[in-house]
């Protein structure tokens, strides 16, 4: 029962344009969401966060935005820059029910090419 | 330490061993965190400490696996008799508090390769 999930495995963009990465959740109880980024042989690193409260959260070049109706969130990275290129996990909780423990989605592999 | 440890970073083993792998937690962490990733899928939840509290070991996919945790410090993560679907990157995770919306801060892995 995949909760979280990124259906795009992989996404490519030219440097300067926008990324879109696309992220769909199933369980109504998750109320905060999270974009980790992860670089090859590294542990993942945490990039943006969103409360169910808000839509839209902002911080430089990256933008969350959640549509709770749809049950969808996705991440904006503009100007896309090719440092970018990573894997990119959504992740979820359900505060209430199970604290911090987060719930991720497969991952999608951004290329920015120069 | 300035982040979260694990180790060792690479483990080559026979089908049929036992192995353990260790994580060291940022210093003043009081949840600690376990998942899995296999080849080409997402982290997989494993086992949660929080303080003193019971664990939560509701991802722990089959009894060969267990996990420790000294109080609020190091925690090993052991699998018995190892089989080949075991391989996979465990990774750690620490945060400063168990509930609420913090961030898990996570190591750079243990990559188990089961032959």
């Amino acid at each position: 029962d995949q909760q979280v999930k990124q259906n795009s495995p992989s996404l490519s963009v030219q440097e300067g344009r926008i990324s879109i990465l696309n992220c769909d959740y199933t369980n109504s109880m998750f109320d905060y969401f999270l974009w980790y980024k992860k670089y090859p042989a590294e542990g993942p690193t945490f990039l943006i966060s969103i409360s169910s409260i808000k839509d839209k959260n902002e911080d430089g070049r990256f933008t969350v935005f959640l549509n709770k109706s749809a049950k969808h969130l996705s991440l904006h990275i503009v100007p896309s820059q090719p440092g970018d290129s990573a894997v990119y996990f959504c992740a979820a909780s359900a505060r209430e029910t199970s604290g911090s423990r987060l719930t991720f989605g497969e991952g999608t592999q951004l290329t920015v090419n120069p | 330490g300035a982040g979260v440890s694990q180790s060792p970073s690479n483990k080559v083993t026979e089908k049929g061993k036992d192995v353990e792998l260790r994580c060291d937690p940022i210093s003043g962490h009081t949840a600690l965190y376990w998942y899995r990733q296999r080849l080409g899928q997402g982290l997989e939840f494993l086992i949660y400490f929080q303080g003193n509290s019971a664990p939560d070991k509701s991802g722990l996919p089959s009894d060969r696996f267990s996990a420790e945790r000294t109080g609020e410090s190091v925690s090993t993560l052991t699998i018995q008799r190892t089989q080949q679907e075991d391989s996979a990157v465990y990774l750690c995770a620490s945060s400063s508090q168990g509930g609420g919306a913090n961030v898990l801060t996570f190591g750079a892995g243990s990559r188990l390769t089961v032959l």
